[in-house]
Order: structure tokens, then C-alpha cells, then sequence
């Protein structure tokens, strides 16, 4: 299986702050990845995929950059609604695995 | 619109069986696969499998082998999940996901989620 990495776990950042969340795979999944973002009790929502590619709605403050084992996504200019959970998710194989999640809070 | 609705929250005992639902709206139910994730309280994603748009062929993840079972109703446009040999481990949300698809393809992301159920396993 491959084994997909999240750094940091927590991050606290204020609205305005620029942040990077790195995620690291196992073995390279070329671009095959996405990024999602989940709020308490509620499923994750897409953000990006293939790496760099926005999801349609996703505003444009979110960036994803990467390929082989390492990938970040980038958060330009926080937003209120920008503190949740952030994960990332290979789609190179089966099983599908995930990141084990980035919390984002609030400094 | 796109509706991924999920069956009420189950609480069951160890050694017993679930059988979740997720009742599919606003597309072509035939044409797609869909997958059943899954994740426990406090943690992260974990993939637990995959059907096929007419129902004869699953993929499930290893650790589940034997104990999960996918199936779909065409006339419902319902996709099941069914868990067996409950442990408390399985205590999670279960979530069904649609994989996005284009031009004859799919893709390995998800672009549409179910609610979530809420499976509580405990003595």
C-alpha cells in the first residue's frame, strides 16, 4: 500500500496568513493526488485534484503544487472559513489511501 | 443536483452485522461506480472499497477481506454496505463517495459525498 504523509498535524495561523501543508507519499504517484477540506461532523469537500488542478467553486486562494512523492497545498490568504481539517488522498492504486489530516486552527 | 443520501445512524453489538445504505439522486445512477470510505472518531480517511456501475464486481481493501459486502439496486438507485463480524474498531462514520467521471472516464478523486452514518459498535 502506499503511505501518505501530512506535515504539520496542527497548524495555528491567523486570518490573512499564508500557510503550506506538505504531504509526502510512499513510493511516486506521479500526480495523482487530491486535496480535501472537512468541517466537524460534515464529509470532506474537494479542493484539488491531479495535483494543481482546482475544483470548480474552490476559490483561488487554494494552490496545489507537486508530483512524485511530494506535494504541498498553499492557502494565500486565510479566511474565517478556511479553519477545518485538510487531508490529501493518492488515487495512483488500490487501496486508495489518505494523508492523516492536517488540522488548521486558529492562533 | 447530486444527492448521495445514507441510511440513519446503527448502534450494534460485537459479533453482529451491518448493512448500510446510500440512495443516489440527480444522475445516472448506471453509469457510475461508486466507493465506501470510512473513518473512525478523532482520525483520519480510510478507503474500504469499490463497486461497479452494474453490481457484479467489487474491489475491497484488503483488511476488510471477508467481512464487507457491496452491493447496489438498480430500481432504487441504492448502493449498500455490508459489515460483518462487527468489532469495536469499526466504530466510525461510513461514507459513500461518487468518483468523478468525464468523456468515458474515471478518475480517482470524489467529487460527490454522502452525509455520513454514524456505526457504533459496543457492548
Amino acid at each position: 500500500d502506499i503511505q501518505m504523509t501530512q506535515s504539520p498535524s496542527t497548524l495555528s495561523a491567523s486570518v490573512g496568513d499564508r500557510v503550506t501543508i506538505t504531504c509526502r507519499a510512499s513510493q511516486s504517484i506521479s500526480s495523482w493526488l487530491a486535496w480535501y477540506q472537512q468541517k466537524p461532523g460534515k464529509a470532506p469537500n474537494l479542493l484539488m485534484f491531479d495535483a494543481s488542478t482546482l475544483q470548480s467553486g474552490v476559490p483561488s486562494r487554494f494552490s496545489g503544487s507537486g508530483s512524485g512523492t511530494e506535494f504541498t497545498l498553499t492557502i494565500s490568504s486565510l479566511q474565517p472559513g478556511d479553519f477545518a481539517t485538510y487531508y490529501c488522498q493518492q488515487y495512483k492504486s488500490y487501496p486508495y489511501t489518505f494523508g492523516q489530516g492536517t488540522k488548521l486552527e486558529i492562533k | 443536483q447530486v444527492q448521495l443520501v445514507q441510511s440513519g445512524a446503527e448502534v450494534k453489538k460485537p459479533g453482529a452485522s451491518v448493512k448500510l445504505s446510500c440512495k443516489a439522486s440527480g444522475y445516472t445512477f448506471t453509469k457510475y461506480y461508486m466507493h465506501w470510505l470510512r473513518q473512525a472518531p478523532g482520525q483520519g480517511l480510510e478507503w474500504m472499497g469499490i463497486i461497479n456501475p452494474s453490481g457484479d464486481s467489487t474491489i475491497y481493501a484488503e483488511t476488510l477481506q471477508g467481512r464487507v459486502t457491496m452491493s447496489r439496486d438498480t430500481s432504487t438507485s441504492t448502493v449498500y454496505m455490508e459489515l460483518s463480524s462487527l468489532r469495536s474498531e469499526d466504530t466510525a462514520v461510513y461514507y459513500c463517495a461518487r468518483p468523478y467521471f468525464n468523456d468515458g472516464v474515471f478518475y480517482g478523486w470524489f467529487d460527490f459525498w454522502g452525509q455520513g452514518t454514524l456505526v457504533t459498535v459496543s457492548s
